[in-house]
């Protein structure tokens, strides 16, 4: 049980592009899902928490009109790096937990690479 | 912003031997994580300690939490070559929020 999916696994786009990626929890109700950049052989940095129904929580130095996250229902929250450029090259993982978990769940990431 | 920082960043050791890696903290915490990380994959969540507790143990991980001394160690037994991975520890800390906040991360290396 406890299975995230993340849709693409990679992806290469033009600059200037929009990107979304998909993070979806197949198998239990996710209240909660977060979403996590992670550069080459770095720690992961929370970008922002959304919960189901209602406006994402960006971290500080996170630009919400640049990464815009939509948690629509209780399985799928979406994130579209807009205008991507360069420097938007990462790995990004979402993670997803409700309120009887104490822990995330992680999905398997998305590498975006930005020409 | 980052609360842990895993000492060493990096270990090698042979299959069978045994791992510790240690993470450290800077504020009050609800409770303390491991993930294992495999190379451009996703998170695995290993095992939680509360702050209430001290020891914990899952089959061959053994997790100590000193909340005193704010620092916590992962041991890995009889280590294989497939525990090779990066490990990180991350922390939730009081106050509602079910944030993780993770540690810079250990590469764990067993060589065969």
């Amino acid at each position: 049980g406890a299975v995230v999916s993340q849709h693409p696994s990679w992806v290469i786009c033009k600059s200037g592009t929009s990107v979304k990626i998909e993070c979806r929890s197949l198998d239990f109700q996710a209240t909660t899902m977060f979403w996590y950049r992670q550069f080459p052989k770095q720690s992961l940095m929370l970008m922002a928490t959304s919960n189901e129904g209602s406006k994402a929580t960006y971290e500080q130095g996170v630009e919400k009109d640049k990464f815009l996250i939509n948690h629509a229902s209780l399985t799928l929250s979406t994130l579209t790096v807009t205008s991507a450029h360069p420097e938007d090259s990462s790995f990004y993982i979402c993670s997803a937990s409700n309120l009887l978990q104490e822990t995330q769940y992680f999905g398997p990431g998305t590498r975006l690479l930005v020409l | 912003s980052q609360q842990g920082e895993e000492d060493p960043q990096a270990l090698s050791i042979q299959e069978g031997e045994n791992a510790t890696m240690n993470c450290s903290y800077k504020t009050s915490i609800n409770n303390l994580q491991w993930y294992r990380q495999n190379s451009g994959r996703g998170l695995v969540h290993l095992i939680l300690i509360r702050s209430n507790e001290r020891e914990k143990h899952s089959g061959r991980l053994r997790v100590t939490l000193d909340t005193s001394k704010k620092s916590s160690s992962l041991l890995i037994t009889a280590s294989r070559a497939a525990d090779t991975a990066s490990y990180f520890c991350a922390t939730v800390v009081p106050g509602g929020s079910e944030k993780l906040v993770f540690g810079k991360g250990m590469k764990l290396t067993v060589n065969p």
